[in-house]
């Protein structure tokens, strides 16, 4: 069966230094991987994707996340954080034509100033 | 751009009763997809639309049914409202069913079974 895993349930990073949402997946054949955001009381946003090709992803507000086959991982990078990057942060996972996604059970960012 | 839009925003329900979740998107996307947000277990999949006229379970299907009323429209029955139903339910809409496409949501309607 296809998971995915979000091992973190809360992030905590002062502004300012670099953070890590990690993600992990298994998926059969070749895994399209996204990252979603949710501030509060609002709808999931996308942030970015890997379908193919090279292994950083650069997405929106600064974010990148790394594909490693091997390990089964995309975590999600950001060099500096900001407060305003508190969210909570979801990975998912799809594969094939269906349009279905697995998703993580999220992991909430918590940037201090 | 309104993007996909979500009726209403809360709702309170006594067990048993029986409501319609609408759910409307302006983007010309021919795929839609009802999930459910609890604490601590993401969103998982009820129902979807690949495209107008089709409609397929999803993860957690029972105690739920939907309509794709035209290609902009996707609604969500709850028949007879149970209490494990409380939850954040997201509409979500994308160009076509493939699941490497991105998926656009709706901003959510909170629902208490009481």
């Amino acid at each position: 069966a296809q998971s995915v895993a979000q091992p973190e349930d809360q992030v905590n990073v002062a502004e300012g230094n670099p953070l890590t949402v990690k993600c992990t997946y298994s998926v059969s054949g070749n895994p399209y991987l996204f990252w979603y955001v949710q501030y509060p009381n609002r709808g999931l946003q996308f942030l970015l994707k890997y379908i193919t090709g090279d292994n950083l992803v650069k997405g929106s507000y600064g974010f990148e996340a790394e594909f490693n086959k091997s390990q089964t991982s995309f975590h999600l990078k950001k060099p500096s954080a900001l407060v305003s990057d508190s969210a909570l942060y979801f990975c998912a996972s799809g594969s094939g034509n269906t349009g279905k996604l697995i998703f993580g059970q999220g992991t909430t960012l918590q940037v201090k100033p | 751009n309104a993007g996909v839009t979500q009726t209403p925003k809360f709702q309170v329900l006594k067990t048993g009763q029986s409501m319609t979740l609408q759910c409307a998107q302006d983007m010309n996307h021919n795929s839609m997809y009802w999930y459910r947000q609890d604490p601590g277990m993401g969103l998982r999949l009820i129902y979807y639309s690949a495209s107008e006229g089709t409609t397929d379970k999803g993860e957690v299907p029972n105690g739920y049914n939907v309509s794709r009323l035209n290609k902009r429209e996707f609604s969500l029955r709850l028949e007879s409202a149970a209490p494990s139903q409380t939850s954040v339910y997201f509409c979500a809409s994308s160009p076509l069913a493939a699941s490497k496409n991105i998926q656009y949501f709706g901003a959510g309607t909170r629902l208490s079974v009481l």
